[in-house]
């Protein structure tokens, strides 16, 4: 089982609204990552998690607050979002290549939420 | 600055046409290159080249990587209107970490 899900699959929200984009995996990963992506360009890296634990945070603003209440889950909470936030937000997991002895290993994507900002 | 190039940014085929997409790299600490397809949402992993000169093969799919050249190259084979997708190359530079820089991605169009 290579699967990350993520959930809601589409989410409109106002820029006073809080709403929170969930992410699971069960496949034992210890590494998770929060990407966005425009329509037209490349995900781009927001935030890291290793072992529960934030190790990237790639310069994103306050307005968005990862956390990773265990192994499994990861979430990102949304808070006075602007519209320029639209995008699709994509959850992605990976073995921590420290466990595998140095060995790299592949990070799978979740379908990812696509977000609207009103 | 970790930097991804790949081209062209788009090509159209027709079906049964051999085609190859190219990937280039600057990143510090390189670990490893990955290809993603991506059609609607998520990226799919396709392969994971961490040595020179190894190919990697998954049926019509194949790729190599050139470590002292930095680049790679992903070649589909016999395409199919299901190979219609964006390429995506990323460059993995996070140590035990990922921290994948990705490429602006090739759109390929395969035409029946």
């Amino acid at each position: 089982d290579t699967e990350v899900t993520q959930t809601p699959k589409h989410l409109v929200m106002g820029m006073t609204n809080k709403k929170s984009l969930k992410c699971e995996q069960h496949m034992g990963h210890r590494a998770m990552y929060w990407y966005k992506q425009k329509a037209k360009k490349p995900p781009e890296l927001m935030f890291v998690y290793s072992y529960e634990k934030l190790s990237i945070n790639e310069s994103v603003p306050s307005r968005f607050s990862p956390e990773c209440p265990n192994s499994s889950l990861l979430n990102l909470h949304l808070h006075a979002l602007q519209p320029e936030d639209s995008a699709l937000y994509l959850c992605a997991s990976s073995q921590d290549s420290v466990i595998r002895n140095g060995w790299d290993t592949e990070a799978f994507f979740g379908q990812g939420t696509r977000l609207t900002v009103v | 600055e970790d930097k991804v190039v790949q081209s062209p940014l788009s090509l159209v085929v027709h079906e049964g046409d051999t085609v190859t997409l190219n990937c280039s790299y600057e990143v510090t600490n390189f670990r490893s290159l990955l290809w993603y397809k991506q059609e609607k949402k998520a990226p799919t992993f396709l392969f994971m080249l961490t040595s020179s000169g190894i190919e990697k093969k998954s049926g019509r799919l194949s790729s190599i990587l050139d470590k002292k050249e930095l680049f790679s190259i992903l070649n589909i084979t016999a395409t199919q209107t299901g190979d219609s997708a964006i390429y995506l190359c990323a460059a993995n530079s996070g140590g035990s970490n990922y921290k994948l820089t990705f490429g602006k991605g090739t759109l390929l169009t395969v035409n029946p």
